[in-house]
This record gives C-alpha cells, sequence and structure tokens, in this order.
C-alpha cells in the first residue's frame, strides 16, 4: 500500500524560507521511472503543479517558482523535501506530494496517489 | 506553456442524469512519439486530495465506476458520467502531462441538485 504525508510548518512570514517533507511508505524512490511530485491549491482555487524529482535524481520545476524553489530526496530515510525560499502571502496554499507512478511507457505514468495536504500560510 | 480551459465552471445535476465536462488545450496534447494523448481527470471531493478519474484520455483508473468515460482528440477533451450519484460532487479537473510545465484547467463544480 501506497502512502505519503506531508509535514512541516503551518504560518510564515513573508521573506522566510519553506521546507516540507514528504515521507512515502509502500515504494522506492530509486528507478528513473518513479517520481514525487510537489502540487499546491491556493484556498478556493485551482491546482498548481510545482515541481517532481525521479528516482534517478532527474528534476522538473514549474517557472511559477521562478527558481526559488528546490526538490531533493533522500532514498534511506523514503523522504522528499521541497525547500521554497522567500515565501509570500500568495503562496499560501494546501501543499500536496503525489506519487507518479512507473509503466511500460508513458501512457500508464500517471500521478496515482495524493498525500492529505499540508496548508501552509504566509502572514505578517 | 499549455492552458487547460474548463466549460462550464459550475454544473448542477440532478442524481440518475447525465453530465458532461470540457477541457480545452491550447495545443495539442497528442504525443508525437508514441500518438497518446496524456490527458487525465481528477475529482476533488469536498474536504478531500484530488483522485484519478481517467489518465491518458480514456483509461479508467482503478475502481473507478464505468459510469464514468473520457474521450476526445487533440485539443477538444470531454469527460462524461452516464448517470450522476450524490457521491459525485465536487470539483472536477482535468490536467495535461504532455509537457512541463503540467498544467490544469480551472475545476468544475459539480452540485447535486
Amino acid at each position: 500500500q501506497i502512502t505519503l504525508k506531508e509535514s512541516g510548518p503551518t504560518v510564515l512570514k513573508p521573506t522566510q524560507t519553506l521546507t516540507l517533507t514528504c515521507s512515502f511508505s509502500g515504494f522506492s524512490l530509486r528507478s528513473s521511472e518513479v517520481g514525487v511530485g510537489w502540487f499546491r491549491q491556493p484556498p478556493g482555487k485551482a491546482l498548481e503543479w510545482l515541481t517532481l524529482i525521479y528516482g534517478d535524481d532527474g528534476r522538473r520545476y514549474s517557472p511559477s517558482l521562478r527558481s526559488r524553489g528546490t526538490i531533493t530526496k533522500d532514498t534511506s530515510r523514503n523522504q522528499v523535501v521541497l525547500t521554497v525560499t522567500n515565501m509570500d502571502p500568495k503562496d499560501t496554499a494546501t501543499y500536496y506530494c503525489v506519487y507518479r507512478r512507473p509503466g511500460s511507457g508513458w501512457i500508464q505514468r500517471y500521478f496515482q496517489h495524493w498525500g492529505q495536504g499540508a496548508l501552509v500560510t504566509v502572514s505578517s | 506553456d499549455i492552458v487547460m480551459t474548463q466549460t462550464p465552471l459550475s454544473l448542477p445535476v440532478t442524481p440518475g442524469e447525465p453530465a458532461s465536462i470540457s477541457c480545452r488545450s491550447s495545443q495539442s496534447l497528442v504525443s508525437r512519439t508514441d500518438g497518446s494523448t496524456y490527458l487525465d481527470w481528477y475529482v476533488q471531493k469536498p474536504g478531500q486530495s484530488p483522485q484519478l478519474l481517467i489518465y491518458t484520455l480514456s483509461y479508467r483508473a482503478s475502481a473507478v465506476p464505468d459510469r464514468f468515460s473520457g474521450s476526445g482528440s487533440d485539443t477538444d477533451f470531454t469527460l462524461k458520467i452516464s448517470r450522476v450519484e450524490a457521491e459525485d460532487a465536487g470539483v472536477y479537473y482535468c490536467m495535461q502531462r504532455l509537457d512541463y510545465p503540467i498544467t490544469f484547467g480551472q475545476g468544475t463544480r459539480l452540485e447535486i441538485k
């Protein structure tokens, strides 16, 4: 059974750095075909993709992070960490980590399991 | 970036009636590599994380009832629910994963009358 859980601060002040940890179980992040992504959802708004890391350490970022974000993994601890610097009130959102399954082709490499989400509020 | 546009944004439906949500992309979602269409559908029920319904245009995810179906081509896509049930209430999102950045539609709120 695959599970993911986000943890980190619930409140930050503007300009502070966000560090969110995704702790997962039920799979290994060692294969180049497996990935873990971060998404977010501002209150009452649509979903937004932020970043993705593969088991071979390949990474993708959304331009919206504008070089403020970094994704890393700790394979031995089954964790993925999202770091976002210079947080702004517009970054207030529920942040989700999501398992991107491997597959025999891209047809089956979809985002399958979502964590419960972590609400992060940025306010002075 | 590929822009995803959903219509309608709000959809009231009577239980037992069909429902249809449209999603349009600003460019084709057909892969030049394998010819597949990388369009997925999610539903987010109140207070929950998003759940996958349909992947790669028309494949139902595990445990998704067969009253849900996905179709379309190139830049125009549709999610259909053949007979809406009360448990189907929520916000439905289309998402393209053909190209980075991955992008979503604005969401369609399905309301049960």
